[in-house]
């Protein structure tokens, strides 16, 4: 019930392309859902969060879309760049910051 | 600009050494925590603090213990290092109340045991 799923492991896709990345938790206690960003040699930093009381946040190119009634969760980067080449790590948490749980983190490549 | 510094960076020991692991963080977070992370698995949580003297363990068993004596440093002790220890472990710090789910993570420390 801790868990929290997330598919794909790694993802390639063009510059200018769409990157998708979803997540899918059980424990229907979690109200409050990040993305973390982690570079090489670098520690994860958040990127964008979500609470459960929206189906959508958008901040510039990163957009989280939320399915309550699937305990579902994805990331999507629009317009794609090489500098967002990253891991990326879904989370999940309740309450303030109980029970922080991480995603096992996709690879994304995005080719110039 | 780092606001949570973690040393060394890189450290390669030989089985049976006893190794520090320093995190300070320069924000006045109360909390902190140590995450430890293998190629393509998720964090997982070894240990947490909420505050001075305060310190419990997370989710994965660790051998590792910590100490929280100063609110801006928590540094992690393996007394007798093992090859199962590889790995990278990150620090990270978060306010107390909301903004608790605001992690902050260190570079991390990459550490080698042969």
């Amino acid at each position: 019930q801790q868990q929290v799923k997330q598919s794909p492991q790694s993802l390639i896709v063009q510059k200018g392309g769409i990157s998708i990345i979803n997540c899918a938790y059980e424990n229907t206690a979690f109200d409050y859902f990040p993305w973390y960003q982690q570079f090489p040699g670098k520690g994860p930093a958040l990127l964008i969060a979500i609470r459960p009381d929206v189906s959508e946040k958008k901040e510039g190119r990163f957009t989280i879309s939320f399915n309550k009634s699937a305990k579902q969760f994805s990331l999507h980067i629009m317009d794609s760049q090489p500098g967002d080449s990253a891991t990326y790590f879904c989370a999940a948490s309740r309450g303030y910051g109980q029970n922080f749980v991480f995603g096992p983190g996709t690879r994304l490549s995005v080719l110039p | 600009e780092a606001d949570i510094y973690q040393t060394p960076r890189y450290l390669v020991i030989g089985t049976g050494k006893k190794i520090t692991l320093e995190c300070s963080q320069t924000m006045g977070h109360d909390k902190m925590y140590w995450y430890q992370q293998d190629p393509g698995m998720e964090l997982h949580l070894i240990h947490y603090s909420y505050g001075v003297n305060s310190t419990e363990k997370g989710d994965l068993s660790s051998e590792s213990t910590v100490s929280r004596i100063r609110t801006e440093h928590f540094p992690l002790t393996l007394e007798s290092a093992r090859p199962s220890h590889t790995s990278q472990y990150l620090c990270a710090s978060s306010e107390s109340g909301p903004g608790a789910n605001v992690l902050t993570f260190g570079a991390g420390s990459r550490l080698t045991v042969l």
